[in-house]
């Protein structure tokens, strides 16, 4: 089965640092990935859509310079959280595309204080 | 028209009771609509899913029923145990003509616990 790698999958960082969260589909090539936000015991929105090779799209409100979304390969995209501020903390979650369908990673907690 | 309602929030259960959740969307070009079950710290994981020219699928203890005309579609987990104690998500989708890309969008979620 596909299987997606999401690294890390905790993270505290000091409030104005950036962050990178790596998501890497290991047994099968996805040219595109989504990455989701998800607040406690809320539902998963859309951040943005990864494409390989291409800029990412964003969803409405999603700021692009704070959020960047970089897929140099068929294999891995990466989220970089820049100048994190506590409202920024959250759970992370790619997603990637392949054959079977979409296949999510296990998430990253991010926590900036 | 993209949003996708869920009920109930939450959902306690007797082991080897039945677990229903419902979804409803508005949008009729939605033409996929998988569940997910996502455990604590965890991403979430395709459990089961149904496209539009099938009224019903069953995988295991898990099926879906699908009403076309109402725009509504359900999961139904029979003897639910307490290892299915879990948040499920409904999601829908719509194929993109320009990209190919298909964006998901989720249901709100049920938080499930099953007593043992």
């Amino acid at each position: 089965g596909a299987v997606v790698s999401q690294h890390p999958s905790r993270v505290i960082c000091k409030s104005g640092t950036s962050v990178k969260i790596e998501c890497r589909s290991l047994d099968f090539q996805a040219t595109t990935m989504f990455w989701y936000r998800q607040f406690p015991k809320q539902s998963l929105m859309l951040m943005a859509t990864s494409n390989e090779g291409s800029k990412a799209t964003y969803e409405q409100g999603v700021e692009k310079d704070k959020f960047l979304i970089n897929h140099a390969s068929l294999t891995l995209s990466t989220l970089t959280v820049t100048s994190a501020h506590p409202e920024d903390s959250s759970f992370y979650i790619c997603s990637a595309m392949g054959i079977y369908g979409y296949t999510f990673g296990s998430g990253t907690r991010l926590t900036v204080v | 028209q993209q949003q996708v309602k869920q009920s109930p929030q939450s959902l306690i259960v007797q082991k080897g009771g039945i677990s229903i959740i419902n979804c409803a969307y508005e949008n009729t070009a939605f033409d996929y609509f998988p569940w997910y079950q996502q455990f604590p710290g965890k991403g979430p994981a395709l459990l089961i899913a149904i496209r539009p020219d099938v009224s019903e699928k069953k995988e295991g203890r898990f099926t879906i029923s699908f009403n076309k005309s109402a725009k509504q579609f359900s999961l139904h987990i029979m003897d639910s145990q307490p290892g299915d104690s879990a948040t499920y998500f409904c999601a829908a989708s719509k194929s993109s003509r320009t990209s190919g890309t298909y964006k998901y969008i989720f249901g709100t979620g049920t938080r499930l616990k099953v007593l043992a």
